[in-house]
């Protein structure tokens, strides 16, 4: 079976500050895992993937999630908020071999000025 | 461009009635979906369709019937619309069934139906 928990439904920080969005999975097989991120009343956007190769994803407006096997974690982490970071996030696992694509219940993260 | 767009973006109706909504991408993708997020962002799959083939229909009732007239076209359409119906509908594209590749297969999603039933 496979499953994706996301820790925290609301994370807050300041501008300029970490942030740090978690993600657990489970799963039989190596997954495949993504985050997403949702702006009010957009669809869904790919931010970066884990497809098996390096550990350490970067993504898109300085994102970056780390694949902990071990930990089963895929949390998904940036330096410094921006404003417009503020969005819905969804951490994604897919198992190739005709299994479904699972998301996350989301993460609402706030960005405090 | 929009790579993903349905339409309208917004639909109020009432109880009882049939309602359509349109998909169309441009990215050349074989794979289309339709997804329905409730009020508490939750995420759910209900229709996959790669090159015009159904192959993911997942415990949607037969009130709502996909049609894919070409792999660029997914459309969905609702009969007897109910009022837990409503919700935020999203048609998505991917290069090929994410289940069978994964690695070029991100989803692109289109910017959402948001369907009122009264």
């Amino acid at each position: 079976a496979q499953s994706v928990t996301q820790l925290d439904s609301h994370v807050s920080v300041s501008e300029g500050t970490p942030v740090l969005l978690r993600c657990n999975y489970s799963s039989s097989y190596s997954p495949s895992l993504f985050w997403y991120v949702q702006h009010p009343n957009k669809g869904l956007q790919l931010l970066l993937k884990y497809t098996s190769a390096a550990t350490l994803v970067k993504g898109i407006n300085g994102f970056e999630a780390e694949f902990k096997k071990s930990e089963t974690s895929f949390h998904l982490t940036k330096p410094s908020a921006h404003m417009s970071d503020a969005a819905e996030y969804f951490c994604v696992v897919i198992n190739t071999g005709g299994f479904k694509t699972i998301f996350g219940a989301g993460t609402r993260l706030f960005v405090k000025a | 461009d929009t790579a993903v767009s349905q339409t309208p973006k917004y639909l109020v109706t009432q109880m009882g009635n049939d309602k359509s909504i349109k998909c169309e991408q441009n990215l050349g993708h074989d794979t289309m979906y339709w997804y329905k997020q409730d009020s508490k962002k939750f995420l759910k799959i209900m229709f996959s369709y790669n090159n015009k083939e159904l192959i993911i229909n997942e415990t949607v009732p037969n009130r709502f019937s996909p049609k894919s007239p070409d792999k660029a076209h997914l459309n969905l359409h609702i009969n007897s619309l109910e009022l837990g119906d409503s919700a935020v509908y999203f048609c998505a594209s991917s290069q090929v069934p994410q289940e069978v590749s994964s690695y070029n297969s991100p989803l692109h999603f289109g910017n959402g139906t948001r369907l009122t039933v009264t």
